[in-house]
């Protein structure tokens, strides 16, 4: 157990819906990542937020936007859902992983199906 | 652009047999190289981080060296639940102060009892 947690396990939505998926970083980290995980692509990062601030951004579709909260636990949002957008989505984090190279521990993934 | 190739892509052994997977990287200023487990359907299991060229890190079966070049992740007598992909992953040069890790595909390691 890595200590990220993420909900749900499983979501099973329809196309052009909206979803949220949370998460939770390990007891004091400060960043939290966001990671797809599909079978043709492999882990592609998203974004990255550090301490409530967005500070790294990857291949994230405008489609997409993420939050950290005061509490440091990170929300995920996507709409206007495709079925291309049915992967596993994962949360990471780290101590610090601003100005500092921090090994990420990642979170159990939420399976998202788009019908 | 940071590249990480992992070969090869799948694996099959026999329990007991030795091998090593491979991780070739081309980065500009490596900060850390990392290894993950993952299980099928689950969330990467952190195993290495290795910080410069010569370092070893040991944990059960599992050996983890590094070159200026590549990483070896050697599996020694291994088990059938050793099984999994294993992940590599660089962390180069920084993006506005984030060291954004880049992951390889993965080696799909399957030891049959």
């Amino acid at each position: 157990d890595s200590g990220v947690t993420q909900t749900p396990k499983h979501l099973i939505t329809a196309t052009g819906q909206r979803v949220t998926l949370r998460c939770s970083p390990r007891s004091g980290d400060l960043s939290v990542y966001w990671y797809q995980q599909s079978l043709d692509q492999g882990l592609q990062f998203l974004i990255q937020y550090y301490n409530g601030e967005e500070r790294a951004k990857g291949n994230i579709l405008e489609r997409f936007s993420a939050q950290q909260f005061p509490d440091l636990h990170s929300e995920l949002n996507l709409s206007s859902l495709e079925l291309g957008d049915s992967a596993l989505y994962f949360c990471a984090s780290s101590v610090r992983g601003w100005l500092s190279t921090d090994t990420q521990y990642f979170g159990p993934g939420t399976r998202l199906t788009v019908l | 652009e940071d590249q990480v190739t992992q070969s090869p892509e799948a694996l099959r052994l026999q329990e007991g047999e030795s091998s090593s997977l491979n991780c070739s990287y081309t980065v500009s200023g490596l900060r850390g190289l990392f290894w993950y487990r993952q299980d099928p359907g689950k969330g990467p299991e952190f195993l290495f981080t290795l910080y410069s060229a010569g370092e070893e890190k040991e944990k059960e079966r599992l050996k983890a060296t590094l070159t200026k070049k590549e990483s070896f992740l050697h599996i020694t007598a291994p088990k059938p639940e050793d099984s999994a992909t294993y992940l590599c992953a660089v962390q180069a040069n920084a993006s506005g102060g984030s060291y954004i890790p880049t992951f390889g595909r993965g080696t799909s390691l399957i030891v049959h009892p």
